[in-house]
């Protein structure tokens, strides 16, 4: 079955860390993947998108993604975190062409971020 | 940004009694929304995706007859809970898919169910 395998459960940084967050999916056909951020009592956000083309994708507030499709991958990174980062992360996969939409989520990294 | 809401933000209800959580779109037609559980410290498992004018279609070990969904236009799909129980309770979350290929999904604030 399709499945995505977030390595994190619970990640621990100080402010101006670099954060990598892990993620791999195990779909072997065409995927859109995704990672949407939820802070704290607040609606889950996209973070940003990886369709088709740049494998490295750029989204909001500083955080960028790479899709390596050898490896099954699409690591969240972000260079300097800061205390406002702390939240529950998501990565999640579409099947593409299709498929309906569904997103199948992986199990969440919660971040913390000392200040 | 596209915006979707839900309501009621926070339901009791007793056991054996029916809830119904509406999910809107506020800035633009859902032809398509999905409904997703989320327990504690857990990620989402979606439950159903929520046609306009069709029926909906379930995931596998979701009862139908247990969560009825209705998308009566393009902007509010509501899913109703049958006869809750207590291992109903849980996180609730709509999703409306916009876009070309309906390929990104903006969420609402989801609606704690707490069934006693």
């Amino acid at each position: 079955a399709q499945s995505v395998s977030q390595h994190n459960h619970h990640v621990i940084l100080s402010e101006a860390a670099s954060l990598e967050l892990g993620c791999n999916y195990s779909y072997g056909g065409t995927v859109n993947l995704f990672w949407y951020v939820q802070y704290p009592g607040q609606h889950l956000q996209l973070l940003l998108k990886y369709f088709s083309g740049d494998p490295l994708v750029k989204g909001i507030k500083g955080f960028e993604a790479e899709f390596i499709k050898s490896k099954f991958s699409f690591n969240l990174r972000k260079p300097s975190v800061q205390w406002s980062d702390t939240a529950e992360y998501f990565c999640a996969v579409m099947r593409g062409y299709n498929q309906g939409g569904k997103l199948i989520f992986g199990q969440g990294t919660e971040l913390s971020v000392k200040p | 940004g596209a915006v979707v809401s839900q309501h009621p933000s926070r339901v009791i209800c007793k056991s054996g009694t029916s809830v119904k959580i509406e999910c809107r779109s506020l800035d633009f037609q859902a032809t398509t929304m999905f409904w997703y559980r989320q327990f504690p410290k857990q990620s989402l498992m979606l439950m159903a995706t929520s046609n306009e004018g069709s029926k909906a279609t379930y995931e596998q070990g979701v009862e139908k007859d247990k969560f009825l969904i209705n998308h009566a236009s393009l902007t509010l799909s509501t899913l109703t809970v049958t006869s809750a129980h207590p291992e109903d309770s849980s996180f609730y979350i709509c999703s409306a898919a916009r876009g070309v290929s309906q390929e990104t999904q903006y969420f609402g604030p989801g609606t704690r169910l707490l069934v006693l």
